[in-house]
């Protein structure tokens, strides 16, 4: 079936920094959607992203769907401690049925 | 308040014992999912259903069985668990996602241990 990837895996930075991760896959999506998870809830939707090379911004996060539409990128500036958590990347395909997750990137972010 | 509701929120349960954990969203959502999370993997899709009587497989349906008799709910069905069903499930409803809408609203999940 359909697969991505996430990097890095982990991430420990310090309050204030600028946050970058990335999601590939050999395949290629029509949408690609950004979560972000914290501990113990569900998953919410951070960024929809619908055509290739569209770049979105929401507050400090701006993430860009790239342009060969097998990646996506997603970048948090001047990071702050509410910050921690996991971020998934996940793929819409199947004419828009069905939804395939990345493994996550863990957040930490260092007072 | 726009929700979606699992339940229970946490089950341990033994092998072979049958098990329905119960998903109600109130949005008038058409599409409906179940995942299950497990570290390292992200979430799997187990199944989907676009809309009322209409259900279908994700990624990995094997040991789960779904109904969707009512639009706001949708149950997942462990007709005979194995402890490699323990994990984190999660529930969620979103508009038709081939339609341009795919917000997905997830439920708060159900963590259930298989013995």
């Amino acid at each position: 079936g359909q697969q991505l990837n996430q990097s890095p895996q982990s991430m420990f930075i310090q309050e204030g920094e600028d946050v970058s991760m990335n999601c590939t896959s050999s395949s290629i999506f029509n949408t690609w959607l950004w979560y972000k998870q914290d501990p113990g809830e569900g998953p919410v939707l951070l960024i929809a992203l619908y055509k290739a090379g569209e770049l979105t911004s929401n507050g400090r996060l701006t993430a860009q769907f790239g342009i060969t539409r097998k990646d996506s990128f997603l970048n948090i500036s001047a990071s702050i401690p509410s910050d921690v958590g996991i971020y998934f990347c996940a793929g819409l395909y199947n004419y828009g049925q069905n939804f395939v997750f990345g493994p996550g990137t863990r957040l930490s972010v260092l007072p | 308040e726009a929700q979606v509701t699992q339940n229970p929120r946490y089950l341990i349960t033994v092998t072979g014992k049958k098990l329905t954990v119960t998903c109600s969203q109130n949005m008038n959502h058409e599409y409906m999912s179940w995942y299950r999370q497990d570290p390292g993997l992200g979430l799997r899709q187990i199944y989907y259903s676009m809309n009322v009587e209409v259900t279908d497989k994700g990624d990995v349906p094997e040991g789960y069985k779904v109904s969707r008799k009512e639009k706001r709910n949708f149950p997942l069905i462990l007709e005979s668990p194995s402890p490699n069903q323990t994990s984190l499930y999660f529930c969620a409803s979103s508009f038709s996602p081939g339609l341009g809408s795919s917000e997905q609203y997830f439920g708060p999940g159900t963590r259930l241990t298989v013995t």
